[in-house]
């Protein structure tokens, strides 16, 4: 079965510091992954976009691991900011004909002064 | 407008009522998808329209769940005989031409809808 996992389920961390999301998939066959970032009341905006033989993507402040073999995928977060608080989804797409994507439930960050 | 857009914002019904659901894509995206986020889920695929050709409707939970997209542009999701079960954010996005790697989905700000 396609599935995406994502942890933790959320996390809160001191403006300034840096954390990591991690999300785990199981979708066969893999053609990319993303991440997206979900504020409150909105839809997501995508924030990175990797292919099986890209290892990292930044964005700014974010950057993106993948590594193919292990099914794992990472976003680290630098240097946070009070905006950064929103859910950020991680997002695998298969080959099914179109890209297909397969959503993460999502890591919801709370960032604090 | 530049971006996605769907109507209404929120949307609260009775149960057993049926609800019409719109977006309107970016303007000259040829995809069109509709999911649906259920509070703590991730979000579920319902719908893809793609150009002309027949929609894909794999992800469409039930018969009392319908879709149509008009002139390969706005699109709307109906949902009969409303239940509370059907209670959830509903989710829009467009892509230019096939969506591939390079290719994002953007998303519009999704109808609430709640079912008394």
């Amino acid at each position: 079965k396609n599935q995406v996992e994502q942890s933790p389920q959320s996390l809160i961390i001191l403006e300034g510091k840096n954390c990591t999301l991690q999300c785990n998939y199981t979708v066969s066959p893999f053609s990319n992954l993303r991440w997206y970032k979900q504020d409150t009341g909105r839809g997501p905006v995508s924030l990175t976009i990797m292919t099986f033989s890209e290892n990292t993507k930044s964005n700014g402040r974010y950057t993106a691991t993948l590594d193919a073999d292990t099914k794992q995928s990472s976003l680290h977060i630098t240097a946070s900011q009070l905006s950064d608080s929103a859910s950020y989804i991680c997002v695998v797409s298969f080959s099914g004909g179109y890209n297909k994507l397969i959503f993460g439930a999502g890591t919801r960050l709370a960032v604090h002064p | 407008g530049a971006g996605v857009s769907q109507s209404p914002s929120n949307k609260v019904t009775e149960k057993g009522k049926d609800v019409e659901l719109r977006c309107d894509p970016i303007s000259g995206h040829t995809a069109l998808y509709w999911y649906r986020q259920s509070l703590g889920q991730g979000l579920e695929f319902l719908i893809y329209f793609q150009g002309n050709s027949a929609p894909d409707k794999s992800g469409l939970p039930s018969d009392r769940f319908s879709a149509e997209r008009t002139g390969g542009s706005v699109s709307t999701l109906t949902i009969q005989r409303t239940q509370q079960e059907d209670s959830a954010v509903y989710l829009c996005a467009s892509s230019g031409l096939l969506e591939g790697v390079g290719e994002t989905q953007y998303f519009g700000p999704g109808t609430r809808l709640l079912v008394l």
